[in-house]
């Protein structure tokens, strides 16, 4: 089993849907999750971090940690056709840095 | 202020051949990290430095693979005798004083033919 799972999808939305982005981790000891965007032939964009269970809002941008049942998400509001990316999900913990991926959900909005 | 670059963008290689990937961290930071991600794979760690603390090169799948980090900025990611199994994008990484939130470049696409 992976540290970090993540449902490849690809998933494909409506523009101006909301998007519901999902992982779970088995690792009791990860201390920070982290939201990564990727565009094609780019390398990942750091979106948005949470240490703690409960929500982090940015913008269009929800991330969620639920610590009791391990299980990490991402809400996008309103999306948009520039939304349209792989979105990767990560966790880690302070004593080594490196952090754990899932595999990335592939998400295209269509106009 | 200028990102994580990395060099060169593509590589193509014969099986057999050894190959050198660059890294240029962003200025100031300390850690720097390399991940490959193959198709379907997601991101997979490979080694670690901080400063002059000795690197956690856990994460290198075989000898053939070694890195270096020279005056604690540019680095090096070394593959020998590379095989088609080593057909990956090289991502490299840096942080600042917070180590968990890393950027990162845009990666070198290798192909072993």
């Amino acid at each position: 089993q992976k540290e970090v799972e993540q449902d490849p999808g690809p998933l494909s939305v409506p523009e101006g849907a909301i998007v519901s982005l999902n992982c779970t981790y088995s690792n009791s000891a990860f201390q920070y999750f982290m939201w990564y965007r990727q565009y094609s032939r780019k390398g990942p964009e750091l979106l948005m971090y949470t240490y703690s269970s409960g929500n982090k809002e940015d913008g269009r941008f929800t991330a969620q940690v639920d610590k009791s049942s391990k299980y990490i998400s991402l809400f996008i509001r309103d999306s948009q056709p520039s939304d349209s990316a792989t979105y990767l999900c990560a966790s880690g913990r302070g004593a080594t840095n490196k952090l754990i991926f899932g595999t990335g959900t592939l998400l295209a909005v269509q106009p | 202020g200028a990102g994580v670059s990395q060099s060169p963008s593509n590589k193509v290689t014969e099986k057999g051949k050894d190959v050198e990937l660059r890294c240029d961290p962003i200025s100031g930071h300390t850690a720097l990290y390399w991940y490959r991600q193959s198709l379907g794979q997601g991101l997979e760690f490979l080694i670690y430095f901080q400063g002059n603390s000795a690197p956690d090169k856990s994460g290198l799948p075989s000898d053939r693979f070694s890195a270096e980090r020279t005056g604690g900025s540019v680095s090096t990611l070394t593959i020998q005798r590379t095989q088609q199994e080593d057909s990956a994008v090289y991502l490299c990484a840096s942080s600042g004083d917070r180590q968990e939130t890393q950027y990162f470049g845009p990666g070198t696409r290798l192909l072993v033919l």
